[in-house]
């Protein structure tokens, strides 16, 4: 059963747009979420994190909103560069007990010149 | 700079060989994972440790088997490779706690034949 969700594998935008990638969730015990960008042939790279007592986080061009009742979160790219193509997992932690992060099957990000 | 290596970027192996993924980590996280990256199934996790000569199964073990005899060296077993585990494999580590998210190695992509 997958507990983390990108129902999106891809999604195509303009240079300058906005990109906005999607993440659902099933365990409400879930309080700490990361996304991560992963380059072909590398290991994935850290993005943004959102911890459960907030509803948003941002840093740079990158804005992670989490709606808790509706267990999703979601990463706004704004604006979008070509750069920013690759795969972005959104992955998901309880503190209680445990250190381990579930992830998402990815979506493929490509923003076109 | 921390980080996380892998001791190699490609490996070809034949079926029936035994094969070792090596992984050092030198920020003295506690814990330490192996996953594997599949198109459409994202980074599932095999093992993972959080501490030395511990280890506990994760999402799919079946195959594999993990040594952990130092802190900062993780080695994935796989005991007799089979097609099916022809993958790109992912070696990480963190601290142990609340918001800490995990530093991935480049990986290691694995063909086996």
């Amino acid at each position: 059963d997958q507990q983390v969700k990108q129902n999106s594998p891809s999604l195509s935008v303009q240079e300058g747009r906005i990109s906005i990638l999607n993440c659902d969730y099933t365990n409400s015990m879930f309080d700490y979420f990361l996304w991560y960008k992963k380059y072909p042939a590398e290991g994935p790279t850290f993005l943004i994190s959102i911890s459960s007592i907030k509803d948003k986080n941002e840093d740079g061009r990158f804005t992670v909103f989490l709606n808790k009742s509706a267990k999703h979160l979601s990463l706004h790219i704004v604006p979008s560069q070509p750069g920013d193509s690759a795969v972005y997992f959104c992955a998901a932690s309880a503190a209680s007990g445990t250190y381990k992060y579930i992830f998402g099957t990815g979506t493929r990000l490509k923003v076109l010149a | 700079d921390v980080k996380v290596t892998q001791s190699s970027r490609y490996l070809v192996k034949r079926t029936g060989e035994k094969v070792f993924l090596e992984c050092v980590q030198d920020m003295d996280h506690e814990n330490m994972f192996w996953y594997r990256q599949d198109p459409g199934l994202g980074l599932r996790l095999i093992y993972f440790s959080y501490d030395v000569k511990m280890k506990e199964k994760g999402d799919i073990p079946e195959g594999y088997s993990v040594s952990r005899e130092k802190k900062e060296r993780f080695s994935l077993i796989l005991e007799s490779a089979s097609t099916n585990q022809t993958s790109m494999y992912l070696c990480a580590s963190s601290l142990t706690g609340t918001g800490y998210g995990y530093t991935f190695g480049s990986g290691t992509r694995l063909t086996v034949v």
